[in-house]
This record gives C-alpha cells, sequence and structure tokens, in this order.
C-alpha cells in the first residue's frame, strides 16, 4: 500500500524567509502525482503545486517550488519569501492516475512577523 | 470557490444517531470522492463512486455506506454513530474521463460533531 510520511509535525518561519517542508513517500508504481496541499484556518482544501513522477522538472508556482527526488522517493516543499497568510497546515499527498489521494499527517506552518 | 457543495456544513448529533451528509460535484463530473478527516486518523479516503457506481474502498466502517444518484450527487451515510466519528467529511469531484490526468476538487467539508 502506498503510504506518505511528513516528519515534521510543526515548522516555523520569519516572515520574507524561505522554509522546506519534507516528504517521503511508498510507492511500488513507476506512473504517479504528488501534490502539496494548503489547509488555512477556514479548513478548505487548496491545491498548491503538483508533480507528475514521469517529470524531472521540478514543479513551481510562483513561491512554492519542490524538489522532486524520485529515486529517494522525496517531495519537498519550499515556500520563498514567506508569508503571512501561508501560515497553514501542508498536506503531502500521492495518487495514481485514477487513484484516490492518500495524504501525509500534515505540517502545520507558523509565520512569524 | 471550487464548484463543489457540501451540505450541511455543520452537524451535531448524539451517539447512536444516524446522519446523511450530502455532495453536489461540479457540473460535468462524474466521479466523487469522500474523504475523513479526524484528530487520530488524519486525512484519509474512504469511498469512490463514478457515474454512480461505486469504484474504489477504503478505510470505511460498515456502519457507513454511500451511493451517487443519477443527477451525480453524492450521499453519505453515517450510523451507529460514535464520539470518534467526529470529524471533518470531505466530498471532492473529478471528471475522470480518459487516460489524462483529472484534478480533484474539494468542497469546503461538513463538521460532524457527535456529542
Amino acid at each position: 500500500a502506498q503510504t506518505v510520511t511528513q516528519s515534521q509535525p510543526e515548522m516555523s518561519v520569519q516572515e520574507a524567509e524561505t522554509v522546506t517542508l519534507s516528504c517521503t513517500y511508498d510507492t511500488s508504481e513507476s506512473d504517479y502525482y504528488l501534490f502539496w496541499y494548503k489547509q488555512p484556518p477556514s479548513r478548505q482544501m487548496i491545491l498548491v503545486i503538483r508533480q507528475e513522477a514521469y517529470k524531472q522538472q521540478n514543479a513551481t508556482e510562483n513561491r512554492f517550488s519542490v524538489n522532486f527526488q524520485k529515486a529517494a522517493k522525496s517531495f519537498s516543499l519550499k515556500i520563498s519569501d514567506s508569508q503571512l497568510g501561508d501560515a497553514a497546515m501542508y498536506f503531502c499527498a500521492y495518487r495514481t492516475l485514477k487513484g484516490p489521494l492518500v495524504f501525509g499527517k500534515g505540517t502545520r506552518l507558523s509565520v512569524i512577523a | 470557490d471550487s464548484g463543489v457543495t457540501q451540505t450541511p456544513k455543520h452537524l451535531i448529533t448524539a451517539t447512536g444517531q444516524r446522519v446523511t451528509l450530502r455532495c453536489s460535484p461540479r457540473s460535468g463530473d462524474l466521479s466523487v470522492y469522500w474523504y475523513q478527516q479526524s484528530l487520530d486518523q488524519g486525512l484519509q479516503f474512504l469511498i469512490q463512486y463514478y457515474n454512480g457506481e461505486e469504484r474504489a474502498k477504503g478505510n470505511i466502517l460498515e456502519r457507513f455506506s454511500a451511493q451517487q444518484f443519477p443527477d451525480l450527487h453524492s450521499e453519505l451515510n453515517l450510523s451507529s454513530l460514535e464520539l470518534g466519528d467526529s470529524a471533518l467529511y470531505f466530498c471532492a469531484s473529478s471528471v475522470f474521463r480518459g487516460a489524462t490526468y483529472n484534478e480533484q476538487f474539494f468542497g469546503p467539508g461538513t463538521r460532524l460533531t457527535v456529542l
């Protein structure tokens, strides 16, 4: 069974600084997708970034970028120029093309002004 | 706004009771996924329906059941409720067609509190 592990229950970062959230996963599939979701206090699930496993190039979305290491099964999220609005729970998730999402336990990110 | 609606937003009930959570997917989306977010279990997949038929099952208890109706809305039925069923229940929908990637869009969730 696929599993996703987030080893950092909590992280904090100074406003305008950079922070990296870690994620590892386990799968025997060769074709899959990896995600980072943000869950603010409103509890809405917001997709931050997506990475296709067949793509070697790391995905970027504005201030958010990933470091995807397929052989190591590692998928970290880097947030640059952190803003107060980035404070939230961040979930790493995995899925196959048609499958359901498998989530990690989450990392709570605090942003210090 | 993802286009996925869930009702009710909040539900408070007692142990032993039965409740129904409703989800309306985005227009055109054929597949509905149900996820449960609880403090101890985290976010986990419960069940998926595609065009009215059950497609995949996750960690769904026997006390829970779901269905998808011809108009594609879905209902999650929770019975003989226990304190541990208190959680945020999300519905997500996707097109689920073809051999290409289809995004899953999340609804706002239903917060269930069992007293």
